[in-house]
Parts: structure tokens; C-alpha cells; sequence
């Protein structure tokens, strides 16, 4: 896990509720990207940031939302418009650029109450 | 589109023997491809990578393969190790900033 943290670990959704998941890094790294994964599947990126106060819609932002305010902080809002939120959310920073390899966070479970 | 995917989702490998995991890329630009492991329940961990402009590269028991003719990728382990069981992605470089597309990933089990 390096120094990705994410929390929480397991987290429950009602019906048309929004709910945040945190990544924190300490690794000082510009870039940090929220990706989804169902059972059995790969990696679909949601957004990315490449620098604070920027970021861009990845391929299935639809229902999620995200700031970076600070550095160190990417939040991922899960919106009640995503209507199939199960999944595992992987939270990842890198330097960017060229050589562009991606350290990842423990992961976030939510389920749908 | 352009794609990066994997031969087999499943691999069986006997304990101690060695392990090919193989993957297929589309887009010949892609200059820069990362091998990751995953283990169950938790976020993929970073095994080797490597640039278009080499062959091959050795890591501790990894080597990766780059064949470029035929777009393919394929990760070896030497003397698999139970807790080699897991799923391993392949990642390709997709844009010029370095924004990563994985492939499905495919299922190591090791057999004692």
C-alpha cells in the first residue's frame, strides 16, 4: 500500500445517498486517479488529476465527483445518480509523465444497503 | 478502440515450476508497459516494467518479455511460489501524459 491510504475500508450506501470515500498519499506525487472494479474485471479509471485544482472525467465519471484542494487529497463522491455503485474503488498516485508507474491504496469495498 | 487484454484468465501452475502469464496490446505507439500483482482484497502492487526500446527485463525471479512485431507482453516467475497466487494485470502507457490502461487480468493459482 506505500503511502496511499484510503478510507474507510468497507462502507455502506442507502438509496440516494451520497457517500466519500478519502485517499490521502504522503508520497508527493502530482497525479492521483480513482479507478473502479467489479468481481473478476480490470481497472476502469473514473478521473484522474494530473495537479492540484485540476482533473479530468476518465472513462465512467458518470455519478462520481471529485476536488483536489490539497496535494495529498483526492476525495471520490459517490452520487445517488450512480445507480450501480457495488465495487471496489482503487485509489492511485504517480510522479506523471513518461515512466508513469502507479502506486496503489488498499482499496475501499462499498456495498448497497 | 485500442485495447490491452490477456490470453487466459486462469493459470495453474504446480509449485515450483515456472509461470507464463501472457497479455496482447493493440496500439503500436504504447512505449511503456507495467506488470502488476493483485491479491485478493487488496490494491495491485507494482512487479516490473518496461520501455518500448528493450526486449526484455530481469527483476527478482520476474523477467518481461516485449515482443513488438507482434504487440505482445508476457511476465515469467521462475519458481512459483504459493504466495505467487494472485492476479496479475498488464498496463499499457495510452497517452503522451501517462495515463495507464489495464487489461482484465488473469488468475494464478499455485498447486502444491
Amino acid at each position: 500500500d506505500g503511502g496511499i491510504t484510503q478510507s474507510p475500508k468497507y462502507l455502506f450506501r442507502k438509496e440516494g445517498q451520497n457517500v466519500t470515500l478519502s485517499c490521502e498519499q504522503n508520497l508527493n506525487h502530482d497525479a492521483m486517479y480513482w479507478y473502479r472494479q467489479d468481481p473478476g474485471q480490470g481497472l476502469r479509471l473514473i478521473y484522474y488529476s494530473q495537479i492540484v485544482n485540476d482533473f479530468q472525467k476518465g472513462d465512467i465519471a458518470e455519478g462520481y465527483s471529485v476536488s483536489r484542494e490539497k496535494k495529498e487529497s483526492f476525495p471520490l463522491t459517490v452520487t445517488s445518480a450512480q445507480k450501480n455503485p457495488t465495487a471496489f474503488y482503487l485509489c492511485a498516485s504517480s510522479m506523471g509523465g513518461g515512466k508513469n508507474i502507479q502506486y496503489f491504496g488498499a482499496g475501499t469495498r462499498l456495498s448497497v444497503l | 478502440g485500442e485495447s490491452v487484454g490477456l490470453h487466459l484468465p486462469t493459470l495453474s501452475v504446480q509449485e515450483g515450476d515456472n509461470s507464463i502469464i501472457n497479455c496482447a496490446y493493440s496500439n503500436s505507439a504504447s512505449d511503456y508497459f507495467i506488470w502488476y500483482k493483485q491479491e485478493s482484497g487488496k490494491g495491485p502492487q507494482f512487479i516490473i516494467d518496461i520501455r518500448s526500446n528493450m526486449d526484455k527485463r530481469q527483476g527478482q525471479r520476474v523477467t518481461v518479455l516485449l515482443n513488438k512485431t507482434v504487440k505482445h507482453l508476457s511476465l515469467q516467475i521462475a519458481a512459483t511460489q504459493p504466495g505467487d497466487s494472485a492476479v496479475y494485470f498488464c498496463a499499457e502507457k495510452s497517452d503522451s501524459w501517462g495515463k495507464l490502461q489495464f487489461g482484465a487480468g488473469t488468475q494464478v493459482v499455485v498447486t502444491p
